[in-house]
């Protein structure tokens, strides 16, 4: 099974409206970390937004934020008033334990399309 | 913040060549490399990790003498190519983890396009 499971091939978003890019997880460890990454055409991963499992409160940064639903295993992101650089790919990714050597699982990534 | 330096950016290389490409964790001790290939509009699929001082841990499918990995010291890991075929070519980047100090997350390198002819 996957463990990372991103299913929304690509999304469109009008300038300044909100969009929800979906992740479910999969894990049977009590202790993980959920991470979203935003990948623009250059190619470099640039680190949105972190939730640990233990986390009580969603996290959020600036315009991001991650609707954590730990019973249902989704850690949907959540964008505001989009942006026109805001258009990139979007991966939602999974550290099981919470060693800094434990690897990340990524998912397939999403694109996000902003309109003027 | 933590920052990793990865080169080169870009890199053409003939047939049957190494290429050799460099992470440098440039205000933090990397303990953990990891290190990522991406194929266009895919995700990043984990060649290996190492450690410092360690042998790399390769993942399942990936072969240990032509993607070799070297993380001699806390602030530099290089992957090499050797032998490269245009069926290497692809996007290439580095992820750096620490178990020292101040916990960053994982910083990656701004990645290395590898073009093989």
């Amino acid at each position: 099974a996957q463990k990372i499971t991103q299913t929304q091939p690509g999304m469109f978003v009008q300038e300044k409206e909100a969009v929800t890019l979906d992740c479910t997880y999969d894990t049977s460890d009590q202790s993980y970390g959920l991470f979203w990454y935003k990948q623009p055409s250059s190619g470099e991963m640039i680190f949105l937004i972190y939730q640990g499992s233990y986390d009580e409160q969603n996290a959020t940064e600036g315009r991001y934020s991650l609707n954590f639903q730990k019973a249902r295993k989704s850690a949907n992101l959540v964008i505001s008033a989009s942006q026109l650089g805001d258009s990139a790919m979007y991966f939602c990714a999974m550290r099981e334990g919470s060693g800094a050597n434990s690897k990340l699982t990524f998912g397939k990534g999403i694109t996000l399309s902003v309109r003027p | 913040g933590a920052v990793v330096s990865q080169h080169p950016s870009r890199v053409i290389c003939k047939s049957g060549t190494s290429v050799k490409i460099e992470c440098r964790s440039l205000d933090f001790q990397a303990t953990t490399m990891f290190w990522y290939r991406q194929f266009p509009k895919q995700s990043l699929m984990l060649m290996a990790t190492s450690n410092e001082g360690s042998k790399a841990t390769y993942e399942q499918g990936v072969e240990k003498d032509k993607f070799l990995i070297n993380h001699a010291s806390l602030t530099l890991s290089t992957l090499t190519v050797t032998s490269a075929h245009p069926e290497d070519s692809s996007f290439y980047i580095c992820s750096a983890s620490s178990e020292q100090g101040v916990w960053y997350g994982y910083t990656f390198g701004s990645g290395t396009r590898l073009t093989v002819v």
